[in-house]
């Protein structure tokens, strides 16, 4: 089975900065990640596919990036509304998502 | 809007069985894949099961695999998931969530609110 190693496991930044969270998998699974937000009491969201397409209707400060078995995903300037816990999952073989950053507001 | 409604949560014994059901509005149904996906209390995601687009392909993850069996009624654009033999790590909150590519797990782009199934004694 392939796992996810997800870090950091929360992160606490300030508005307007750069927050980058990795995602690294046990084997190679080509571009085949996906990244999400969950907002605390909401369903999950999915903001970026296939590694670095942003979804539609997803604001540019989200990107993603990486191929193999190391995956990134940014926030170029935090935002209030970000605050969420983020989630990687690959779909190379049985879907399989990362343990998840809490990201706070410091 | 598209519209993803679980219903059939509840508390359940150890052993026990419960049918989940997840009622979708806003879309063709028969155009995507669907997922079930859960969430244990503080935790993380975990995908369990998937079904693709006409009901041809499922998968299932280990811990589930032989105890769940997801399906789908197109007459009633309703995905299904029937749980045996129940334990209490199976005790979390069930979301659906829409495969856009049609396959049984790949893009999750919708996903409900959840039902909430807990296993006790």
């Amino acid at each position: 089975d392939i796992q996810m190693t997800q870090s950091p496991s929360s992160l606490s930044a300030s508005v307007g900065d750069r927050v980058t969270i990795t995602c690294q998998a046990s084997q190679d699974i080509s571009n085949s990640l996906n990244w999400y937000q969950q907002i605390p009491g909401k369903a999950p969201k999915l903001l970026i596919y296939d590694a670095s397409n942003l979804e539609t209707g997803v604001p540019s400060r989200f990107s993603g990036s990486g191929s193999g078995t190391d995956f990134s995903f940014t926030i170029s300037s935090l935002q209030p509304e970000d605050i969420a816990t983020y989630f990687c999952q690959q779909y190379h073989n049985l879907p399989v998502f990362g343990g998840g950053t809490k990201v706070e507001i410091k | 809007e598209v519209q993803l409604v679980e219903s059939g949560g509840g508390v359940v014994r150890p052993g026990g069985s419960l049918r989940l059901s997840c009622a979708a509005s806003g879309f063709t149904f028969d155009d995507f894949g669907m997922s079930w996906v859960r969430q244990a209390p503080g935790k993380g995601l975990e995908w369990i099961c998937g079904i693709n687009w006409n009901g041809g392909s499922t998968r299932y993850a280990d811990s589930v695999k032989g105890r769940f069996t997801i399906s789908r009624d197109k007459a009633k654009n309703s995905l299904y998931l029937q749980m045996n033999s129940l334990r209490a790590e199976d005790t979390a909150l069930y979301h659906c969530a829409r495969d856009r590519s049609g396959s049984d797990g790949r893009y999750f782009d919708y996903w409900g609110q959840g039902t909430l199934v807990t296993v006790s004694s």
